[in-house]
């Protein structure tokens, strides 16, 4: 049972190339979630997703892109890197409310980014 | 806006000592989780406190809530060189449980 994994695991671009990261649960989970890590910052959440088809923007959104055309994959995108984006990615999925939804989050092991 | 704070931020203590790490929320909530995070490594799921009064305990870590005070404590009994890492609580409130994190805890625990 992989749980939640992303791809890549490093990456090094340069100002204004664009890249998407991929997520994939095999948990059959409808949340799942984007979040980016700082360093002395908690995690903060990008984007969102409760089920195919469907996003919404969280707490940092402005410069991505994310997409669910399947259940089990959620893709963030970025189309103009810039250094401030350089940062730790993590992924995460749940299920909702009740049941198995008492479970909390599980995340990937994060996309290591660097935009120089 | 809801708001999670931690402290301390950074903690080092000797081992075989005990201490208490605070994590206070500004929104009401009866949903709160500890991860636990090692260097360049991904979150660890250590508790999930689902109710006022909830209390859990794993090994030398035991966590509570309090949802009236909006406060949950992590304590650390007679600290051991392996639980040295980054704690965080998170929160969630939203209708899609996104988490809200406080801003991490550094623990180091020295010899």
């Amino acid at each position: 049972n992989a749980g939640v994994t992303q791809t890549p695991k490093f990456r090094v671009l340069k100002t204004g190339q664009s890249m998407t990261l991929l997520c994939a649960q095999d948990m059959n989970h409808e949340y799942m979630y984007w979040y980016r890590q700082d360093p002395g910052m908690g995690l903060r959440l990008i984007h969102y997703s409760v089920g195919e088809g469907t996003t919404a923007k969280g707490e940092v959104p402005d410069g991505y892109n994310v997409s669910r055309l399947k259940k089990q994959n959620f893709l963030l995108g970025l189309e103009s890197a810039a250094p401030s984006q350089t940062s730790v990615y993590f992924c995460a999925s749940r299920s909702p409310l009740g049941g198995r939804g008492n479970q909390p989050q599980h995340f990937g092991d994060g996309t290591r980014l660097s935009i120089l | 806006e809801l708001k999670v704070e931690q402290n301390p931020l950074f903690l080092s203590m000797q081992e075989g000592k005990n201490y208490t790490i605070y994590c206070n929320y500004s929104t009401t909530s009866d949903r709160l989780y500890w991860y636990r995070q090692d260097p360049g490594k991904s979150l660890e799921s250590l508790f999930v406190l689902l109710s006022n009064g909830a209390v859990k305990q794993e090994g030398r870590l035991m966590a509570s809530l309090d949802t009236k005070a909006r406060l949950s404590t992590l304590h650390i009994t007679a600290a051991v060189h392996d639980l040295s890492a980054t704690y965080f609580c998170a929160v969630d409130i939203g209708s899609a449980r996104q988490l809200t994190f406080g801003s991490g805890t550094q623990l180091t625990v020295l010899p």
